[in-house]
C-alpha cells in the first residue's frame, strides 16, 4: 500500500486565490511527521511546513497552512493569496516513528503540478 | 555555508561502469539521506545514515552501495550501472529526529546508457 497518496497529478488556481493540494497518509504508528517540499522547475527542493502527528492545531507558516485530519488521515496544504512565483510540483512526505532508524524513514508521495494563471 | 552540495551535477554513464556520488554537508547533521526522483513516482529513498560510520537500506536499495565515513559526507556508489538507474539523485541531511526537515542538495542528474 501506498504511503502517501497524492491524488492531484495537476492543479490549476487564479493568481491571488487560495488553492488546496490533497495528501493522504497510511500508517499505523502513532509517533509520526508529515512535510510538505516545493520543487519549482529549478529543480531544487524547498521545505514548506511541518505537521507532528501530536500537535493538536494545525501548522502555519506565512501563507501556508496545514490542515490536518488525523481520523481521516489527511494532511492537506492550503496556499493562500496565490502568487505566480508558487507555480511548482509540490510533495508530501511522512516520517515513521519517533527516532532511531525507523523514525528516520520518509516516504514521499508522487506530487501534484501547480500551476498559477495570471 | 554552502548547505548540502552534490558532485557531479550530470553524468552519462555506458551500462556496466561504476560510479561514485559525492554529497557533502557543512551543517553538522547528523542524518544524511539518498533519493531518487523519476517521472511521476516522487522521491525514493535508497539508504540512508543515523550518524558517521552507518548506513540502512531504504525503500530501493538494489544496484547501489554507500559509505558514510565521515559526518560530513556520504558516498553512493553504483558498481554496475543499468539503464534503469537513469534518473535524478538528490542527497539530503538532517539534524535531528521529530520535526527536524531535510535540506537537499541540488541533484544529480545521471544518464546510463
Amino acid at each position: 500500500a501506498q504511503k502517501i497518496t497524492q491524488t492531484q497529478p495537476g492543479m490549476f488556481v487564479q493568481e491571488k486565490e487560495a488553492v488546496t493540494l490533497d495528501c493522504t497518509y497510511d500508517t499505523s504508528d502513532p509517533s509520526y511527521g508529515l512535510f510538505w517540499y516545493k520543487q519549482p522547475s529549478s529543480g531544487e527542493m524547498i521545505f514548506l511546513i511541518y505537521q507532528g502527528s501530536y500537535d493538536q492545531q494545525n501548522a502555519t507558516e506565512g501563507r501556508y497552512s496545514l490542515n490536518f485530519q488525523k481520523a481521516r488521515k489527511s494532511a492537506n496544504l492550503v496556499i493562500s493569496a496565490s502568487q505566480l512565483g508558487d507555480s511548482a510540483m509540490y510533495f508530501c512526505a511522512m516520517r515513521e516513528g519517533g527516532g532511531g532508524w525507523t523514525g528516520n524513514q520518509f516516504y514521499f508521495g508522487t506530487g501534484t503540478s501547480l500551476t498559477v494563471i495570471p | 555555508n554552502a548547505g548540502v552540495t552534490q558532485t557531479p551535477k550530470f553524468r552519462v554513464l555506458k551500462t556496466g561502469q561504476s560510479m561514485t556520488l559525492l554529497c557533502a554537508q557543512d551543517m553538522n547533521h547528523e542524518y544524511m539521506y539518498w533519493y531518487r526522483q523519476d517521472p511521476g513516482m516522487g522521491l525514493r529513498l535508497i539508504h540512508y545514515s543515523v550518524g558517521e560510520g552507518t548506513t540502512a537500506k531504504g525503500e530501493v536499495p538494489d544496484g547501489y552501495n554507500v559509505s558514510r565515513l565521515k559526518k560530513q559526507n556520504f558516498l553512493l556508489g553504483l558498481e554496475s550501472a543499468a539503464p534503469s538507474q537513469t534518473s535524478v539523485y538528490f542527497c539530503a541531511s538532517r539534524r535531528g529526529t521529530e520535526g527536524y526537515e531535510q535540506y537537499f542538495g541540488p541533484g544529480t542528474r545521471l544518464t546510463v546508457t
